[in-house]
């Protein structure tokens, strides 16, 4: 089950700025790494951040990661159409002994 | 190139058993942790199990703890999941997912094209 909190939807013009907020809780966020990942239809997730900011060779520097407390945030600046996808945080959390997921958040480009 | 490769899925029905593999190429297998990710029908990502690099540490979610068993052999680059009394609710796309280092915990990086698992009489 998801005990990452994540808006359902979010949307931006080509260009804007778009956040994407991860809500979790002192056993995971709290004290574990965050990771986003992009998920294009029909396709397996890749990994955007690890670390909670720290993006992999490959990944445009437009993809910036942020944790605070017990939550965490996506920006994706300068939004393009390829951008349109399904974003996922996750961490690992101590008190369950396993990963969890965030409900997930659809990134529209209008 | 750094590659995994799932197989094993299938149609099967509740109570039934099956066995996936996932095939791994590109990178010395066992110096990492290796993890089960389950993605049901239209539905968001799960976490199924996960492995350190010797199989000498393990954890299952919850919903898949004391039927699905996770398993590697490093001499062969391969990782594993046996899943037994299977359920409609582990009909899914099950991806096989690298850790970043050595155990499972800190995240995942690269992710295989997933195996298809039905669970329907």
């Amino acid at each position: 089950q998801s005990v990452l909190t994540q808006p359902p939807s979010a949307s931006g013009t080509p260009g804007q700025r778009v956040t994407i907020s991860c809500s979790g809780s002192s056993s995971n966020i709290g004290s574990n790494y965050v990771c986003w990942y992009q998920q294009l239809p029909g396709v397996a997730p890749k990994l955007l951040i690890y670390r909670h900011y720290q993006r992999p060779s490959g990944v445009p520097d437009r993809f910036s990661g942020s944790k605070s407390g017990t939550s965490a945030s996506l920006a994706i600046s300068g939004l393009r159409s390829e951008d349109e996808a399904d974003y996922y945080c996750v961490a690992w959390d101590d008190s369950l002994s396993g990963y969890v997921f965030g409900t997930g958040t659809k990134v529209t480009v209008l | 190139e750094v590659q995994l490769v799932e197989s094993g899925g299938g149609v099967v029905r509740p109570g039934g058993s099956l066995r996936l593999s996932c095939a791994a190429s590109g990178f010395t297998f066992d110096d990492y942790g290796m993890s089960w990710v389950r993605q049901a029908p239209g539905k968001g990502l799960e976490w199924v199990s996960g492995i350190n690099w010797n199989g000498g540490s393990t954890d299952y979610a919850d919903s898949v703890k004391g039927r699905f068993t996770i398993s590697r052999d490093n001499a062969k680059n391969s990782l594993y999941l046996q899943m037994n009394s299977l359920r409609p609710e582990d009909t899914a796309l099950y991806y096989c997912a690298r850790g970043l280092e050595f155990d499972y915990y800190y995240g995942m990086d690269v992710w295989g094209q997933g195996t298809t698992v039905t669970v329907s009489s």
